[in-house]
């Protein structure tokens, strides 16, 4: 069963170009997160969907920032009109299918480390 | 808000010797509890988590026991080795926080370096 997938790895944007990070979930996984990873800090969540869903985006900028999960794909964060501040390390988890338990273990992929010149 | 405070690297030690990595946290519920480990390059891995208080997680020789009354889940080895030298990240879960489903609050990170 192949972990978390996450591409490109490395991605270099000049500012004000548009930058999309893909994340492919393990097999039988529903759930996404994305989490970003400041230089010298730990990670700060972002967003967490579902399939076809925004379940909860309380981390994510409210502008030029974006993600989605398609029925069909990776799941995919958009940043648009990138800026020096947004260079990072930017990880993606997924958990399976929530059964009621108290926690769904979170496995997370390398990380896409973005930079911006 | 939730928050999670572990101490602050690089922490550098001899192989062979005893680690502890301090955590605490602050947490309005019932959080679990979790510690990850990140390799150069790569992303995290679970290390060990505990999900109640007193409970104690396990793995790879490192420990870490769940203490409500302090509020803390500090990490510990009794014998580093040289492939133990990576970042380790203190973290918690709150089932529910803000509707999400388990969302992870990390601390800053801590760097082990062991020399052989």
């Amino acid at each position: 069963n192949a972990g978390v997938m996450q591409n490109p790895r490395h991605l270099v944007r000049r500012r004000g170009q548009e930058a999309r990070l893909r994340c492919s979930p393990m097999k039988g996984h529903s759930h996404v997160y994305w989490y970003r990873q400041l230089p010298e800090e730990g990670l700060k969540f972002m967003v967490y969907l579902q399939k076809e869903n925004i379940i909860d985006e309380s981390g994510m900028p409210k502008e030029r920032f974006s993600a989605e999960f398609p029925k069909e794909g990776p799941s995919i964060l958009r940043i648009q009109q990138v800026v020096r501040g947004d260079s990072a390390a930017y990880f993606c988890a997924s958990s399976p299918r929530d059964r009621g338990s108290s926690y769904n273990e979170q496995f997370f992929g390398p990380g896409t480390r973005l930079t911006v010149l | 808000g939730d928050s999670v405070t572990q101490m602050e690297g690089p922490v550098t030690l001899s192989e062979e010797a005893c680690l502890t990595i301090n955590c605490t946290y602050t947490a309005t519920g019932y959080p679990s509890l979790f510690w990850y480990v990140q390799y150069p390059g790569e992303g995290l891995q679970l290390l060990l988590k505990a999900t109640k208080a007193d409970d104690k997680g396990s793995n790879k020789g490192f420990e870490a026991t769940y203490r409500k009354e302090t509020t803390s889940f500090h990490l510990e080895k009794g014998s580093v080795q040289v492939s133990d030298s990576a970042v380790y990240f203190c973290a918690l879960s709150e089932r529910g926080s803000r509707g999400s489903q388990g969302n992870l609050i990390f601390g800053k990170g801590t760097k082990l370096s062991v020399k052989p």
